[in-house]
């Protein structure tokens, strides 16, 4: 299986703050990357696919990049409504694997 | 808009068999080419994909848990089930149902449910 490994695991940051988040994989991967959104009670929420496309309807502050093993999920300006967990998914091959998550607390 | 809902019970006991359904509305469970998958999240740990499948009953598991695995499709009720034989305390976790997009060979989950945890204990 391949890992996935994000950091930091929580951060915390003001409103207004860059947010930068870490996904490594175990493997190459090329672009074959996702990235969820979770808040607490809520359903998680497709936010980023094949590492920068950004998903219907999220925000332009929102992005991503990388290939191979290396991802980034960037926050440019965060907003109250950004307060989350966030997971990194691959899906270059079967059995998806998801990163253990970083939670992005208020500061 | 699609949406998921995730139903079952909420305790099993150690050994038996945890079963779940999740409710497609608004939109067909066949009527388009999708899978329809399950994640679980065990508490305070990460999220693990358990499966997929399609509306015509093809399946794919994680070979972790495929020896206990079942899902299935009922079409006639816009629902596809998961079912956990021989349950332990490792099961316990939030159980999520999504929908599974594989355009162009990307893989990804969207929309989800919004879980159910299931307690395993006696």
């Amino acid at each position: 299986d391949i890992q996935m490994t994000q950091s930091p695991s929580s951060l915390s940051a003001s409103v207004g703050d860059r947010v930068t988040i870490t996904c490594r994989a175990s493997q190459s991967i090329s672009t074959y990357l996702n990235w969820y959104q979770h808040k607490p009670g809520e359903a998680p929420k497709l936010l980023i696919f094949a590492a920068s496309s950004l998903q219907s309807g999220v925000p332009s502050r929102l992005s991503g990049s990388g290939s191979g093993t290396d991802f980034t999920l960037t926050i440019s300006s965060l907003q109250l409504e950004d307060f989350a967990t966030y997971y990194c998914q691959q899906s270059y091959s079967s059995p998806w694997t998801f990163g253990q998550g970083t939670k992005v607390e208020i500061k | 808009q699609l949406q998921l809902q995730e139903s079952g019970p909420g305790l099993v006991k150690p050994s038996e068999t945890l079963s779940l359904a999740c409710t497609v509305s608004g939109d067909s469970i066949r009527s388009s080419s999708y899978f329809w998958g399950w994640i679980r999240q065990p508490p305070g740990k990460g999220l693990e994909w358990i499966g997929s499948i399609f509306y015509s009953g093809i399946t794919y598991y994680n070979p972790s848990l495929k020896s206990r695995v079942t899902m299935s499709v009922d079409t006639s009720r816009n629902q596809f089930s998961l079912k956990l034989n021989s349950v332990t305390a490792a099961d316990t976790a939030v159980y999520f149902c999504a929908r599974h997009l594989t355009a162009a060979g990307y893989n990804c989950f969207d929309p989800w449910g919004q879980g159910t945890l299931v307690t395993v204990s006696s």
